[in-house]
Protein backbone atom coordinates (compact mmCIF):
# COMPACT_ATOMS: atom_id res chain seq x y z
CA UNK A 1 0.00 0.00 0.00
CA UNK A 2 1.75 3.54 -1.05
CA UNK A 3 1.08 6.73 0.87
CA UNK A 4 1.77 8.74 -2.14
CA UNK A 5 -1.32 8.34 -4.86
CA UNK A 6 -0.78 9.46 -8.30
CA UNK A 7 -3.98 9.67 -10.85
CA UNK A 8 -4.10 9.16 -14.08
CA UNK A 9 -2.47 5.83 -13.71
CA UNK A 10 -2.20 6.11 -17.55
CA UNK A 11 -2.64 9.18 -20.11
CA UNK A 12 -2.72 9.70 -23.59
CA UNK A 13 -3.08 12.53 -25.10
CA UNK A 14 -2.40 14.87 -28.59
CA UNK A 15 0.09 17.75 -28.47
CA UNK A 16 -2.08 20.55 -28.17
CA UNK A 17 -4.27 19.28 -25.47
CA UNK A 18 -4.31 20.37 -22.20
CA UNK A 19 -4.07 18.23 -19.04
CA UNK A 20 -3.23 17.56 -15.30
CA UNK A 21 -1.48 14.80 -13.39
CA UNK A 22 -2.37 14.88 -9.92
CA UNK A 23 -0.39 13.10 -6.69
CA UNK A 24 -1.80 13.32 -3.09
CA UNK A 25 0.31 12.34 0.23
CA UNK A 26 -0.89 10.47 3.13
CA UNK A 27 2.75 10.14 5.19
CA UNK A 28 2.72 13.53 6.84
CA UNK A 29 5.36 14.95 4.73
CA UNK A 30 5.96 18.66 4.10
CA UNK A 31 8.03 18.15 1.02
CA UNK A 32 7.12 17.05 -3.10
CA UNK A 33 8.89 16.33 -6.19
CA UNK A 34 8.28 15.50 -9.61
CA UNK A 35 10.48 13.08 -11.49
CA UNK A 36 10.92 12.25 -15.09
CA UNK A 37 11.48 8.41 -16.19
CA UNK A 38 12.28 8.41 -19.78
CA UNK A 39 14.04 5.10 -21.22
CA UNK A 40 17.72 4.03 -20.77
CA UNK A 41 17.65 7.54 -18.94
CA UNK A 42 18.18 7.85 -14.89
CA UNK A 43 15.13 9.55 -13.01
CA UNK A 44 15.34 13.41 -13.74
CA UNK A 45 14.06 15.48 -10.85
CA UNK A 46 11.75 18.11 -12.42
CA UNK A 47 10.69 20.22 -9.48
CA UNK A 48 10.82 20.21 -5.80
CA UNK A 49 8.22 21.73 -3.22
CA UNK A 50 9.16 22.84 0.48
CA UNK A 51 6.92 24.07 3.01
CA UNK A 52 4.55 24.83 -0.05
CA UNK A 53 7.80 26.47 -1.97
CA UNK A 54 9.19 25.73 -4.82
CA UNK A 55 13.17 25.33 -4.16
CA UNK A 56 14.47 23.15 -6.84
CA UNK A 57 13.36 24.00 -10.35
CA UNK A 58 15.79 22.11 -13.24
CA UNK A 59 15.36 23.80 -16.03
CA UNK A 60 12.18 22.29 -17.21
CA UNK A 61 10.98 23.47 -20.35
CA UNK A 62 7.64 25.62 -19.56
CA UNK A 63 4.52 23.54 -20.97
CA UNK A 64 5.55 22.02 -17.89
CA UNK A 65 4.04 24.08 -15.11
CA UNK A 66 3.80 22.50 -11.23
CA UNK A 67 1.32 23.74 -8.64
CA UNK A 68 1.70 23.18 -4.90
CA UNK A 69 -1.36 23.98 -3.22
CA UNK A 70 -0.89 22.61 0.15
CA UNK A 71 1.56 20.16 1.59
CA UNK A 72 0.13 17.32 0.68
CA UNK A 73 -1.16 18.03 -3.03
CA UNK A 74 1.12 18.38 -5.82
CA UNK A 75 -0.21 18.89 -9.79
CA UNK A 76 1.71 18.87 -12.96
CA UNK A 77 -0.20 20.73 -15.68
CA UNK A 78 0.61 19.66 -19.03
CA UNK A 79 0.21 22.09 -22.23
CA UNK A 80 1.64 21.62 -25.91
CA UNK A 81 3.60 18.59 -25.20
CA UNK A 82 6.14 17.19 -27.73
CA UNK A 83 6.33 13.22 -28.32
CA UNK A 84 9.67 13.03 -26.15
CA UNK A 85 7.76 13.91 -23.53
CA UNK A 86 5.78 10.56 -23.36
CA UNK A 87 7.71 8.71 -19.82
CA UNK A 88 7.03 7.91 -16.50
CA UNK A 89 5.78 10.89 -14.40
CA UNK A 90 6.74 10.00 -10.65
CA UNK A 91 5.68 12.14 -7.45
CA UNK A 92 7.54 11.83 -4.34
CA UNK A 93 7.54 12.93 -1.24
CA UNK A 94 9.90 13.27 2.19
CA UNK A 95 10.00 15.37 5.72
CA UNK A 96 11.30 18.88 5.19
CA UNK A 97 15.75 18.76 5.00
CA UNK A 98 15.36 21.37 7.70
CA UNK A 99 13.19 19.43 10.21
CA UNK A 100 14.43 15.97 10.40
CA UNK A 101 18.03 16.10 8.33
CA UNK A 102 18.02 13.37 5.69
CA UNK A 103 15.06 11.68 4.65
CA UNK A 104 14.40 9.20 2.26
CA UNK A 105 11.63 10.29 -0.27
CA UNK A 106 8.67 7.59 -1.05
CA UNK A 107 7.30 7.69 -4.41
CA UNK A 108 3.81 7.40 -6.19
CA UNK A 109 3.56 4.26 -9.00
CA UNK A 110 3.75 6.78 -11.73
CA UNK A 111 1.69 8.46 -14.54
CA UNK A 112 2.60 6.58 -17.78
CA UNK A 113 2.16 9.32 -20.12
CA UNK A 114 2.02 9.34 -23.72
CA UNK A 115 2.19 11.84 -26.19
CA UNK A 116 0.65 11.23 -29.83
CA UNK B 1 29.48 13.82 -15.08
CA UNK B 2 27.83 11.19 -13.96
CA UNK B 3 27.65 11.57 -10.40
CA UNK B 4 26.12 7.65 -9.72
CA UNK B 5 27.75 4.86 -11.93
CA UNK B 6 25.91 1.54 -12.06
CA UNK B 7 28.03 -0.66 -13.73
CA UNK B 8 25.95 -3.82 -14.03
CA UNK B 9 22.92 -3.00 -16.55
CA UNK B 10 21.56 -6.94 -16.09
CA UNK B 11 22.31 -9.22 -13.20
CA UNK B 12 21.05 -12.93 -12.82
CA UNK B 13 20.99 -14.55 -9.36
CA UNK B 14 19.61 -18.03 -8.20
CA UNK B 15 16.91 -18.36 -5.40
CA UNK B 16 18.37 -18.26 -1.95
CA UNK B 17 21.34 -16.68 -2.96
CA UNK B 18 23.49 -13.76 -2.20
CA UNK B 19 23.58 -10.93 -5.14
CA UNK B 20 26.11 -7.64 -4.78
CA UNK B 21 24.83 -4.68 -7.41
CA UNK B 22 27.08 -2.59 -7.60
CA UNK B 23 27.74 1.65 -7.13
CA UNK B 24 29.88 4.37 -7.15
CA UNK B 25 29.63 8.35 -6.89
CA UNK B 26 31.10 11.17 -7.33
CA UNK B 27 31.20 13.87 -5.15
CA UNK B 28 33.22 16.66 -3.20
CA UNK B 29 31.00 17.57 -0.73
CA UNK B 30 31.71 15.82 2.46
CA UNK B 31 27.60 16.00 3.60
CA UNK B 32 26.16 13.74 1.36
CA UNK B 33 23.50 10.76 1.55
CA UNK B 34 23.35 7.10 -0.33
CA UNK B 35 19.93 5.31 -0.97
CA UNK B 36 18.81 2.45 -2.94
CA UNK B 37 15.36 1.88 -4.66
CA UNK B 38 13.67 -0.88 -5.90
CA UNK B 39 11.51 -0.79 -8.90
CA UNK B 40 9.30 -3.72 -9.92
CA UNK B 41 7.48 -3.45 -13.16
CA UNK B 42 4.55 -2.24 -11.99
CA UNK B 43 6.41 1.42 -11.73
CA UNK B 44 6.58 2.68 -8.16
CA UNK B 45 9.57 2.84 -6.52
CA UNK B 46 10.15 1.34 -3.28
CA UNK B 47 12.85 2.69 -0.67
CA UNK B 48 14.94 0.06 0.45
CA UNK B 49 18.45 1.12 2.21
CA UNK B 50 20.30 4.56 3.33
CA UNK B 51 23.30 5.40 4.30
CA UNK B 52 24.92 8.61 5.14
CA UNK B 53 28.32 9.95 4.85
CA UNK B 54 29.35 10.17 8.31
CA UNK B 55 27.80 6.99 9.37
CA UNK B 56 30.19 4.60 10.70
CA UNK B 57 28.83 1.62 10.09
CA UNK B 58 27.54 -0.30 7.18
CA UNK B 59 23.08 0.19 6.72
CA UNK B 60 21.01 -2.91 7.17
CA UNK B 61 17.70 -3.39 6.27
CA UNK B 62 16.50 -7.10 6.77
CA UNK B 63 17.61 -8.58 3.91
CA UNK B 64 19.13 -5.83 2.69
CA UNK B 65 22.58 -4.37 3.60
CA UNK B 66 24.79 -1.68 2.45
CA UNK B 67 28.37 -2.00 1.61
CA UNK B 68 29.95 1.47 2.28
CA UNK B 69 33.46 1.97 1.14
CA UNK B 70 33.74 5.59 1.72
CA UNK B 71 37.72 5.92 0.38
CA UNK B 72 36.72 4.18 -2.96
CA UNK B 73 33.29 6.33 -3.10
CA UNK B 74 31.26 2.97 -3.33
CA UNK B 75 28.09 2.10 -1.87
CA UNK B 76 27.15 -1.59 -2.83
CA UNK B 77 23.98 -3.17 -2.17
CA UNK B 78 23.74 -6.79 -0.99
CA UNK B 79 20.79 -8.82 -1.21
CA UNK B 80 20.76 -12.52 1.08
CA UNK B 81 19.01 -14.87 0.35
CA UNK B 82 17.36 -13.73 -3.00
CA UNK B 83 13.80 -14.38 -3.65
CA UNK B 84 11.83 -14.04 -6.24
CA UNK B 85 10.28 -11.44 -5.71
CA UNK B 86 13.39 -9.13 -5.74
CA UNK B 87 13.57 -9.16 -9.87
CA UNK B 88 13.20 -5.48 -10.19
CA UNK B 89 15.01 -2.95 -11.52
CA UNK B 90 17.33 -1.20 -8.70
CA UNK B 91 18.62 2.20 -8.48
CA UNK B 92 21.21 3.86 -6.31
CA UNK B 93 20.99 7.34 -5.67
CA UNK B 94 22.75 10.03 -4.04
CA UNK B 95 21.66 13.47 -2.33
CA UNK B 96 24.79 16.08 -1.76
CA UNK B 97 25.11 18.45 0.98
CA UNK B 98 23.32 19.12 4.08
CA UNK B 99 20.65 20.83 3.00
CA UNK B 100 20.04 19.87 -0.79
CA UNK B 101 16.94 17.89 -2.02
CA UNK B 102 17.95 16.69 -5.22
CA UNK B 103 18.46 13.16 -5.71
CA UNK B 104 20.84 12.12 -8.41
CA UNK B 105 20.12 8.43 -9.74
CA UNK B 106 21.79 5.49 -11.30
CA UNK B 107 20.84 4.17 -14.69
CA UNK B 108 19.47 1.04 -13.09
CA UNK B 109 20.72 -2.56 -12.76
CA UNK B 110 17.72 -4.90 -13.82
CA UNK B 111 17.85 -8.30 -10.93
CA UNK B 112 16.54 -11.27 -12.46
CA UNK B 113 16.09 -13.98 -10.10
CA UNK B 114 15.72 -17.32 -11.29
CA UNK B 115 14.10 -20.61 -9.18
Amino acid sequence: ETGVTQTPRHLVMGMTNKKSLKCEQHLGHNAMYWYKQSAKKPLELMFVYSLEERVENNSVPSRFSPECPNSSHLFLHLHTLQPEDSALYLCASSHARTSRGDQPQHFGDGTRLSIL
Amino acid sequence: AQKITQTQPGMFVQEKEAVTLDCTYDTSDPSYGLFWYKQPSSGEMIFLIYQGSYDQQNATEGRYSLNFQKARKSANLVISASQLGDSAMYFCAMREGPTGYALNFGKGTSLLVTP
